[in-house]
């Protein structure tokens, strides 16, 4: 089965911290994604990467950056956590099935608190 | 992509087929359906994906209208473990791979 992983399952962080959440998946899907999920609103994306060191912003790219430096691992990024960066955030990777169907994995998630 | 409608929650007892119907009015020729849900703390899972034939895996089975502008889910004998929030998600094939999530069905099962 493909793994997704994410580094931390809690985060607090203080406002105005640099935060990194990271992601590593091991069946060498070509698509990574970062989604966030609050109560109300669904999964929103933030970023999605295609291949190394390539990057899509999302619906809700502020406040937020991604790195792409292998095929395994990406990495969101919070330059300056603020309260309302508080949230679940989620990661996955996809496959591209033969017929151009698209399957996301992901992994269980990483609940930051940012007081 | 074609937007998709699901009501907010069902009840379903343990034991029972429970349907969940979504609507994409909207759908294009070329965009298939999938099938999410997420259980509570959990990242969402895969559950099954159409384009214009009924399919059915170990999970579920998915029946897409004739016409493609709705299609359902069937969970053949829900138990305990299948209380999730499920989505119906509709995207076109071999393009930019994001996926778009709604706020999805609330399904819970009942003893």
């Amino acid at each position: 089965d493909v793994k997704v992983t994410q580094s931390s399952r809690y985060l607090v962080k203080r406002t105005g911290e640099k935060v990194f959440l990271e992601c590593v998946q091991d069946m060498d899907h070509e698509n990574m994604f970062w989604y966030r999920q609050d109560p109300g609103l669904g999964l929103r994306l933030i970023y999605f990467s295609y291949d190394v060191k390539m990057k899509e912003k999302g619906d809700i790219p502020e406040g937020y950056s991604v790195s792409r430096e292998k095929k395994e691992r990406f990495s969101l990024i919070l330059e300056s956590a603020s309260t309302n960066q508080t949230s679940m955030y989620l990661c996955a990777s996809s496959f591209r099935t033969a017929s151009g169907a698209n399957v996301l994995t992901f992994g269980a998630g990483s609940r930051l608190t940012v007081l | 992509d074609a937007k998709t409608t699901q009501p907010p929650s069902m009840d379903c007892a343990e034991g029972r087929a429970a349907n969940l119907p979504c609507n994409h009015s909207t759908i294009s020729g070329n965009e298939y359906v999938y099938w999410y849900r997420q259980i509570h703390s959990q990242g969402p899972q895969y559950i099954i994906h159409g384009l214009k034939n009924n399919e059915t895996n170990e999970m579920a089975s998915l029946i897409i209208t004739e016409d493609r502008k709705s299609s359902t889910l069937i969970l053949p004998h829900a138990t305990l473990r299948d209380t999730a929030v499920y989505y119906c998600i509709v995207r076109v094939a071999y393009n930019t791979d994001k996926l778009i999530f709604g706020t999805g069905t609330r399904l819970q099962v009942f003893p």
